[in-house]
């Protein structure tokens, strides 16, 4: 049973230019949350997402950032005209759908470093 | 005020010793507890959940809820070098928190 997957593990952008990265939930796991960690600092929970229905994006800023959850394939995480500041780790994690239940336990993925020259 | 709160640190312990990390939550509409380990450069890694009031075991590792205080801890017996890490604390309500990290040096 594969863990969470993301995609690149390092991208590197210019500024201007567009930044797309991938997540793919563990298997049976329906929601998928973004995070953000900057050197030395902690998570900054971004946007919380269930398959074709985004259900807090509470945490993305409100410009140039964008997420979705397609019906099939990845959950992909995009950043327009990035900006040296958006240089940071990118984290994914996955949970199970729990019917009436609390959010539950979430499973990370190995990160997208992205940097922006 | 922030909904997880941690000492950021640096904790230095012995090896050998007991480490003791602590956290508190503003939301007392929590109902699960976690705590996640971090790795410099690495992603977090889940260590124990907790739900109910009380004391949870799990090989070295004792997590302790009391909900009424609104504080959950970490305790690490016989602490080694590879325990050092950042130990994150999170709790759910309606979304996820996650504190900011509590930085652990186990001394050789």
């Amino acid at each position: 049973n594969a863990g969470v997957m993301q995609n690149p593990r390092h991208l590197v952008r210019r500024r201007g230019q567009e930044a797309r990265l991938r997540c793919s939930p563990m298997k049976g796991h329906s929601h998928v949350y973004w995070y953000r960690q900057l050197p030395e600092e902690g998570l900054k929970f971004m946007v919380y997402l269930q398959k074709e229905n985004i259900i807090d994006e509470s945490g993305m800023p409100k410009e140039r950032f964008s997420a979705e959850f397609p019906k099939e394939g990845p959950s992909i995480l995009r950043i327009q005209q990035v900006v040296r500041g958006d240089s940071a780790a990118y984290f994914c994690a996955s949970s199970p759908y729990i019917t009436g239940g609390p959010v539950d336990t979430q499973y990370f993925g190995p990160g997208t470093r992205l940097t922006v020259l | 005020q922030k909904e997880v709160e941690q000492n950021s640190g640096p904790l230095s312990v012995p090896e050998g010793a007991i480490a003791s990390l602590n956290c508190t939550y503003s939301d007392r509409g929590s109902q699960s507890f976690f705590w996640y380990r971090q790795y410099s450069g690495k992603s977090p890694e889940l260590i124990m959940s907790i739900y109910s009031n009380g004391d949870k075991e799990d090989g070295r590792f004792t997590a302790q809820l009391n909900k009424a205080s609104q504080y959950v801890s970490l305790l690490i017996r016989d602490s080694q070098p590879s325990d050092s890490a950042t130990y994150l604390c999170a709790t759910t309500g309606n979304q996820f928190y996650f504190g900011t990290g509590t930085s652990l040096t186990v001394i050789p």
